[in-house]
Order: C-alpha cells, then sequence, then structure tokens
C-alpha cells in the first residue's frame, strides 16, 4: 500500500515560469492538505480539498497560486509566474474521510527552486 | 486562532543522554495535540499525538511527551538518544472541533546527537 506520492521531488523553474505540483494521496483516502514549509519556518496550511471540492483555500496568496483534486487523477498545485519568495518545500497529506489531522500521512514534498 | 511556539531552534547533546524538547501553545478553544520527526530532505511523520484521556503520551522510536493543560504546554522526551535520533522536529496542534483538518506548526526544533 504506497503511501502519499509526490511528484517531483525536486522542481527548478525561472521566474516568471510556470510550476505544477502533484499529489496522489493514499489508497482509500479522500482527502488532500497542501502545505508549504519556507527556509528555517514550520510548515503552513494552504488548501484542504475533496474530490473536485476546495474545502478550505484561506492559507493560499491570493494571486498566482490554485490547486485542484479532479474526479480522475493526482492533486495538482499550481503555481503561475513564479517569483523567487516561491521557492520552498511543499508537502502533500492525506487523510481518511472524517479523520481530518488525526489521520494525516505527509508525502515526502516537492522542493521547489526558483532561479 | 492558535499558536505554537517552540522555545528551542537547536539542541546539541551527547548519545545516551537525556533530551527534553519543548513545546507550548496557544488557543481560545480545546486542541490536539502533535510532535513529528522530519528527517533531512523527506516528509514529515508522526512521532505522537495528543487526542484525549491520559495526559502521558507513547509514541514510536522511544519518545513520549505530557500534556499540561495549566501550562498549556506539550513537551516532548526521550531518556536515551541515539545518532539516529538527529531531524528537525515539529510541534502543531489542531482545534478540537469544525476545523480540525488544519495543523498549525512550531518553527521546528534541530535535534543533533553527537557521538
Amino acid at each position: 500500500n504506497a503511501g502519499v506520492m509526490q511528484n517531483p521531488r525536486h522542481l527548478v523553474r525561472r521566474r516568471g515560469q510556470e510550476a505544477r505540483l502533484r499529489c496522489s494521496p493514499m489508497k482509500g483516502h479522500s482527502h488532500v492538505y497542501w502545505y508549504r514549509q519556507l527556509p528555517e519556518e514550520g510548515l503552513k496550511f494552504m488548501v484542504y480539498l475533496q474530490k473536485e471540492n476546495i474545502i478550505d483555500e484561506s492559507g493560499m496568496p491570493k494571486e498566482r497560486f490554485s490547486a485542484e483534486f479532479p474526479k480522475e487523477g493526482p492533486s495538482i498545485l499550481r503555481i503561475q509566474q513564479v517569483v523567487r519568495g516561491d521557492s520552498a518545500a511543499y508537502f502533500c497529506a492525506s487523510s481518511p474521510l472524517l479523520e481530518g489531522s488525526h489521520g494525516y500521512t505527509f508525502g515526502s514534498g516537492t522542493r521547489l527552486t526558483v532561479v | 486562532a492558535q499558536s505554537v511556539t517552540q522555545l528551542d531552534s537547536q539542541v546539541p547533546v551527547f548519545e545516551e543522554a537525556p533530551v527534553e524538547l519543548r513545546c507550548n501553545y496557544s488557543s481560545s478553544v480545546s486542541v490536539y495535540l502533535f510532535w513529528y520527526v522530519q528527517y533531512p530532505n523527506q516528509g514529515l511523520q508522526l512521532l505522537l499525538k495528543y487526542l484525549s484521556g491520559s495526559t502521558l503520551v507513547k509514541g514510536i522510536n522511544g519518545f513520549e511527551a505530557e500534556f499540561n493543560k495549566s501550562q498549556t504546554s506539550f513537551h516532548l522526551r526521550k531518556p536515551s538518544v541515539h545518532i539516529s535520533d538527529t531531524a528537525e522536529y515539529f510541534c502543531a496542534v489542531s482545534v478540537s472541533g469544525g476545523s480540525n483538518y488544519k495543523l498549525t506548526f512550531g518553527k521546528g526544533t534541530l535535534l543533533t546527537v553527537n557521538p
């Protein structure tokens, strides 16, 4: 039973390009959460999604960032027109229905570097 | 809103010595408490969690933590550390209620175990 799969593990983008980060939840998990870890900081909540629904995007920057969790396929975190300040580690977690933070399993993260 | 303070950003210890990593939280409502470990370039792994019941919680790898409601603390302890315990440790909280899916993290404590 594979865990939460994130890819790519490392991503380098030039300023102004788009970054697409993918997250496949654990089998049987229907809830996905994205967190961002800036250098020397803890993780900060970005967005919570269920299949085809955004439940809470209160932690998402208002511009350039979007997330989706389609009926088929992985969840995608998309960052348009990246800037140096977007360089960070982006972690995805998934949980079963109704367990919320109790049932989190984290992926290994995508480390985005903007040059 | 909740907040988490990890009082020590770095804790160096010698192998086989005891260690305590401190965590204090602030919340106006009841919380759930978590400790996660992050090894270099990896995702977060749950060490232990407090949801309710006994205030002394035992986790993996010989770690334990004690919930102290009056002092709003959840310190992590291990009686004898190994080199392999060298990692970053994060304390986190979520509310016990409607938004219990969202974790608020501290900035982390880097534990370095020296031979």
